[in-house]
């Protein structure tokens, strides 16, 4: 059965310093991995997701995620922080022909001035 | 292009009523989900509705209900309802029935508040 695991729920960053999300995934299949973000009383926005191919994945907003197979993880990453950036951050997997995705738990980032 | 719409806002009911909650998907879209956002349980899967169709639904009670219109836009009803429906409601939109690796697109949610 496919899971999700984010690794910390709450991350401090200074203003541009290295923004690092992790996420672990469970899947008996290759995965298809999706970021997503989440502003305060808003719905979910993708960042980027992995289907097959290319391991690395840019997606907006200067973000990107490298998919590590031997490492199950799926781990996000923004080389300089941005003020615009707190918000809450949610991994997710698919369940192959279930129309479902299993979310991780969700990291908040603060981003600090 | 308009993204995925969902009314109302905002919806306050009682316990034992129903609430009724709307979406409509991106154009062209015919997959339909939705997912519950409640505090300390984070983003669980609900429902997917696909040409009119309940396809899955995930571990919630009967009283959580659906349905598709030929419009493809789409409706959740929660009937007798409890003080632990209280959460935001998300429905999510994808072009194609059953690809797994299409992107669900989200709209901004529904607050149902139980009193």
């Amino acid at each position: 059965a496919q899971s999700v695991t984010q690794l910390g729920s709450h991350v401090s960053v200074s203003e541009g310093a290295l923004v690092l999300l992790r996420c672990n995934y469970s899947s008996s299949v290759p995965p298809y991995l999706f970021w997503y973000v989440q502003y305060p009383n808003q719905g979910l926005q993708l960042l980027l997701k992995y289907t097959t191919g290319a391991t690395l994945v840019k997606g907006i907003n200067g973000f990107e995620a490298e998919f590590k197979k031997s490492e199950t993880s799926f781990h996000l990453t923004k080389p300089s922080a941005h003020m615009s950036d707190a918000a809450e951050y949610f991994c997710a997997v698919t369940v192959s022909n279930t129309g479902k995705l299993i979310f991780g738990q969700g990291t908040t980032l603060q981003v600090k001035p | 292009e308009a993204g995925v719409t969902q009314s109302p806002t905002h919806l306050i009911k009682t316990r034992g009523q129903q609430a009724t909650l709307r979406c409509s998907p991106i154009s062209g879209h015919t997959s339909v989900y939705w997912y519950q956002q409640a505090l300390g349980l984070g983003l669980q899967f609900l429902l997917w509705y696909d040409e009119g169709e309940e396809r899955n639904r995930g571990n919630f009670p009967p009283r959580f209900s659906g349905r598709q219109f030929p419009n493809y836009s789409s409706e959740l009803n929660v009937n007798a309802l409890e003080l632990e429906d209280s959460a935001l409601y998300l429905c999510a939109s994808s072009p194609r029935t059953g690809v797994s690796q299409d992107t669900q697109y989200f709209g901004p949610g529904t607050r149902l508040t139980v009193l």
